[in-house]
């Protein structure tokens, strides 16, 4: 079976700090990754999302960057964290062609101060 | 580009009582539809999923959905509420369409309380 994981689970980090959030999938190859985030009253917000090796697209403008570099990995950096980035931030997998649902991780617990 | 509109950011029901959340969506092509579950500090769980087979979908946790095209909805039901379903609810459409790599996207969730 497949499983998600990220860490870490909580993360309290001050304005200007960088910042480095992972995501693993285990149990199935070349999955597309998807990074979300879920601020207060703002709904689920689709950040990044990857069909392979170094290969990120960027649906929002931000200070966030993403990477892929292992089929399995999904990496959210940022170099200087703004306020603003406060907020719970999913990682989530689908398979390839012929899938269409996505499988969430368990979640990252972000508070910028 | 597709949407997704949740009547009721807030439904309360009594325990053993009907549940009934709703969701219109909008979309250029036929959609792929989702609902999902989340309680509090924790991920998305995938309740159930219309990917254009039966129109009336079973879920986990005794939950179901209809796919009805003509009103563009995708309502999601449970005939008898237990306090275990108390948490917060998402919609979710999906497409291909313009190359959007079947992405999600999601109503703004309905929150779920059940009342004993």
């Amino acid at each position: 079976s497949q499983t998600i994981h990220q860490w870490p689970a909580t993360l309290v980090q001050p304005v200007g700090s960088p910042l480095s959030l992972e995501c693993t999938v285990e149990g199935t190859s070349n999955p597309n990754l998807y990074w979300y985030r879920q601020a207060a009253g703002r709904g689920l917000q689709l950040l990044f999302y990857s069909v392979g090796i170094g290969q990120i697209s960027s649906e929002v403008p931000q200070n966030l960057s993403a990477s892929r570099p292992q089929d399995r990995q999904f990496i959210l950096s940022s170099k200087k964290l703004l306020l603003s980035d406060s907020g719970f931030y999913l990682c989530a997998w689908r398979r390839g062609q012929g899938s269409y649902e996505q499988y969430f991780g368990p979640g990252t617990r972000l508070t910028v101060t | 580009a597709q949407s997704v509109t949740q009547l009721g950011s807030h439904v309360s029901v009594s325990e053993g009582a009907l549940v009934l959340l709703r969701c219109n969506y909008s979309s250029s092509v036929p959609p792929y539809l989702f609902w999902y579950v989340q309680y509090p500090n924790q991920g998305l769980q995938l309740l159930l999923k219309y990917t254009s087979a039966a129109t009336l979908v079973k879920g986990i946790n005794g939950f179901e959905a209809e796919f009805k095209k003509s009103e563009t909805s995708f309502h999601l039901t449970k005939p008898s509420a237990h306090m275990s379903d108390a948490a917060e609810y998402f919609c979710a459409v999906s497409s291909n369409s313009g190359g959007s790599n079947y992405k999600l996207t999601f109503g703004k969730g309905t929150l779920l309380t059940v009342n004993p």
